[in-house]
């Protein structure tokens, strides 16, 4: 069963404006982390960003927010102020409930395009 | 600064083959992974070690193998490399704890198979 979803393959975005990237996800484990990270071509993962599940407030990075709706199982990652070298792709990831070693389901990443 | 170093950058081999790939970390941390992203896909996670115990996911093939013989580093050793074995590998490194989660990527090996 899928555990990560993100349902865009592809976003653009203006240079300077706002963008979301949606991501949903689950689980029947009430402990869980949710992820973000940043590929660029180059191929390196760049970590952007953790909420944990029992965290009470939406975590927050610089630019980057994460937008939780835990009813909905939904962790959007909210890219503000956007730049050139935002272009990347942006992976979703879940950290499998119950593993010692924090095991990261990844899926199948949203493709940002920050044009000038 | 601290990091996950990967050698090589890009490696070719021959069908057949065997070819090791090399992972370092200088962060110190408990927890080593070995992830294969094929094109346009996302990352699957092959293996980890927590410190010396070796944790293999259930659908990783026998082909791939891996060695850690210290804390710094992880070696994956792909004994007999196919077509499809052709992808990005991608170490990461965790401390293993719920409180600092987050994994640490390396810039990743890209292997072609001729």
């Amino acid at each position: 069963a899928q555990k990560i979803t993100q349902t865009q393959p592809g976003m653009f975005v203006q240079e300077k404006e706002a963008v979301t990237l949606d991501c949903t996800y689950d689980t029947s484990d009430p402990s869980y982390g949710l992820f973000w990270y940043k590929q660029p071509s180059s191929g390196e993962m760049i970590f952007l960003i953790y909420q944990g599940s029992y965290d009470q407030q939406n975590a927050t990075e610089g630019r980057y927010s994460l937008n939780f709706q835990k009813a909905r199982k939904s962790a959007n990652l909210v890219i503000s102020a956007s730049q050139l070298g935002d272009s990347a792709m942006y992976f979703c990831a879940m950290r499998e409930p119950g593993t010692g070693a924090n095991n990261l389901f990844f899926g199948t990443g949203t493709r940002l395009t920050v044009i000038p | 600064d601290a990091m996950v170093i990967q050698n090589p950058r890009y490696q070719v081999t021959q069908f057949g083959k065997p070819v090791t790939l090399s992972c370092s970390q200088t962060l110190n941390h408990n927890v080593m992974y070995w992830y294969q992203q094929k094109s346009s896909q996302a990352p699957k996670l092959l293996f980890h070690y927590y410190d010396k115990d070796f944790n293999n996911e259930a659908d990783t093939p026998d082909n791939f193998q891996s060695r850690r013989p210290n804390t710094s580093f992880c070696f994956l050793d792909i004994r007999s490399p196919g077509l499809g074995d052709a992808a990005m590998y991608l170490c990461a490194t965790s401390r293993g704890t719920q409180d600092l989660p987050e994994q640490f990527f390396g810039p990743g090996t890209r292997l072609t198979v001729l």
